[in-house]
């Protein structure tokens, strides 16, 4: 089983939908929990931490379940500017501190 | 303010050839990683070192050896470059403790093997 587990997407939604990724990781000794964004034949950039609280940033909200270990990010009001694939990340710290990507999830946004 | 950089941005090997990838940070990271990308997939976690004198393997690392040579750097070097090791390599440095730990990345090395 893989450390992290995304929908396989691809997402392909209209300008103004709303669209859910999902992630699921397996090590329950996981520590910080973000989102990123990658653009095509782009580095992996942050887009926002997840903390257990939930948080929000404008059109963006990221929650964690640490009792499921799941992650999800909402997109509220699509742009065509969200095309991207977005990446679930963990961090561990199990005898070194380390960094796990999900396979990330491709969104289309489509006028 | 630099941030992660990585050399070169592309290179072409033939099979059999040895090549070493540069990367190093200017944040003051403890932790530094090397991924491989391959089209349309994921990133794979080839080596990561925790801290300065330390390597670990990750996902990938067969047909790879790392060097953290001290806290800003850390390569990777293919002594046997091979077709199936055609990838984006992305380096990547983190805080390993506190609250700001999100990893941050250079732009990227594309290599080809032929």
């Amino acid at each position: 089983r893989k450390e992290v587990e995304q929908d396989p997407g691809p997402f392909n939604v209209p300008e103004g939908a709303t669209v859910a990724f999902n992630c699921t990781y397996s090590n329950s000794a996981s520590q910080s929990f973000f989102w990123y964004r990658q653009d095509c034949r782009k580095e992996p950039k942050l887009l926002m931490s997840v903390y257990s609280s939930g948080n929000e940033d404008g059109r963006f909200t990221a929650q964690l379940n640490r009792a499921s270990q799941y992650i999800s990010l909402l997109i509220r009001d699509s742009k065509l500017s969200d095309s991207a694939t977005y990446l679930c990340v963990v961090t561990l710290n199990t005898g070194g501190f380390k960094t796990i990507f999900g396979a990330g999830t491709r969104l289309f946004v489509k006028a | 303010n630099a941030g992660v950089t990585q050399t070169p941005k592309f290179q072409v090997l033939k099979t059999g050839q040895s090549m070493t990838l540069q990367c190093a940070q200017d944040m003051n990271h403890n932790s530094m990683y090397w991924y491989r990308q391959d089209p349309g997939m994921g990133l794979r976690l080839i080596y990561y070192s925790a801290s300065e004198g330390t390597t670990d393997k990750g996902e990938v690392p067969n047909g790879y050896n790392v060097s953290r040579l001290n806290k800003r750097e850390f390569s990777l070097r293919l002594e046997s470059a091979a077709p199936s090791q055609t990838s984006v390599y992305f380096c990547a440095s983190s805080f390993a403790t506190g609250q700001n730990t999100e990893a941050f990345f250079g732009q990227g090395t594309r290599l080809t093997v032929v």
